[in-house]
Order: structure tokens, then sequence, then C-alpha cells
């Protein structure tokens, strides 16, 4: 089974500061997507990733950047943290061209304070 | 606009009262259609892809339907363990999309 693995599930982080979340696929797939979840607002894709090194917006890219030097780590970086940036962040992923849907990590929830 | 929509946002049953969720999509070329469930503190897990109109897929209590407009998810004689919340998506044909979310249909199952 595809695994995708978030590295931290619980992360507290103070208004202003960088803060780093990690994600790793181990079945070699292309397509890499960070979303962040919301009550009542569902799952919104921040950025996506088609390949090493590429890089595309989603809905809401505001406040957030993207890092992918090798295919299997997807990064998502919260350039100065603030407390509206406080979420659920899930990290999926998929082969290209794949008809199924995507694999999740187990999400990080994010608490700025 | 691409758009899926989830009903109703939350939906609770007694043990053994059957009932359907819904996802009406209008998107422009649908691939496929996904279910996902959702326990709270986790990632969506994967239940069902559906690919056209017509189409039916089953596991244990749970089976989705497709039509070209909505797609259902049926659950027939819920246990209180079929409780989360419900999530369906949407592929596109055209590339370079990622799938499209509805907000999610809340399930709990009182015993």
């Amino acid at each position: 089974d595809v695994k995708v693995t978030q590295s931290s599930r619980y992360l507290v982080k103070r208004t202003g500061e960088k803060v780093f979340l990690e994600c790793v696929q181990d079945m070699d797939h292309e397509n890499m997507f960070w979303y962040r979840q919301d009550p009542g607002l569902g799952l919104r894709l921040i950025y996506f990733s088609y390949d090493v090194k590429m890089k595309e917006k989603g809905d809401i890219p505001e406040g957030y950047s993207v890092s992918r030097e090798k295919k299997e780590r997807f990064s998502l970086i919260l350039e100065s943290a603030s407390t509206n940036q406080t979420s659920m962040y899930l990290c999926a992923s998929r082969a290209q061209g794949a008809t199924y849907g995507y694999t999740f990590g187990s999400g990080t929830r994010l608490t700025v304070v | 606009e691409d758009q899926v929509t989830q009903s109703p946002e939350a939906l609770r049953l007694q043990e053994g009262e059957s009932s359907s969720l819904n996802c009406s999509y209008t998107v422009s070329g649908l691939r496929g259609l996904f279910w996902y469930r959702q326990d709270p503190g986790k990632g969506p897990e994967f239940l069902f892809t559906l690919y056209s109109a017509g189409e039916e897929k089953e596991k244990e209590r749970l089976k989705a339907t497709l039509t070209k407009k909505e797609s259902f998810l049926h659950i027939t004689a819920p246990k209180p363990e079929d409780s989360a919340t419900y999530l369906c998506a949407a592929s596109l044909h055209q590339a370079g999309t990622a799938l499209i979310f509805g907000k999610g249909t809340t399930l709990s199952v009182s015993s």
C-alpha cells in the first residue's frame, strides 16, 4: 500500500515564525498536493506539484510556499505564521495519469498562537 | 465554475436505520467521482471510484452509485462504527487539475 507520511501530527507555533510541514510518500508518485481543512469550509487546495521542482498554485496559496527537491518529498512552508493559518493540513499523492483518487497522509494539526 | 456539493451537512441515524448521502456535481467533463471516509483527526481514507453513469460499487454496508448529475452513498443498516465524515470529490478530464472536493457529510450513528 502507498504510504504518505506527514512528519508531525500536532504542532504549536508562534505568530511570525517560519513553519515547515513535511510530507513523504513511498510509491514514486509524480503528483503531490497540500490541502488545509477547516470546519464548514471543507478541503481547500493550497499548492500541488506534478513532478520534482514543479509547483502550481491552488485556490489559497497566499502566505504559503512549497518545495519539491526530491520526488518523494513535498514541503509546505508558512513564511510568517499567523493565527488564521491555524488548521488541519493534509498532504496527498497520486501517480501521474492515475484514474484512482489520492492517498492522504494522517494530517498535521497546526495551532498558531 | 466546477463545483461539488454534498447534502446533508450532518445526518444522525439510529443503528439499523438506512439512509443515503448525496453528492451533486457541476463540472466540465467528469473523469471520475471518488468517495472518502474521514475519522476525526485523521486523513481521508479512500472508499470508491465511479467512472460512468449507472455504475455501482459496494463495500460492506456501503453502496455508491453515479448518475450524470450526482452520486449517492447508500448506507444499509448502519452501525455506530460507520460514524465519520464522508467526502466526495470529482476528477476532471482536463489535464493539470486537482480533485474538487465537497464539504462533506458528517454521519452519526447511535446505538
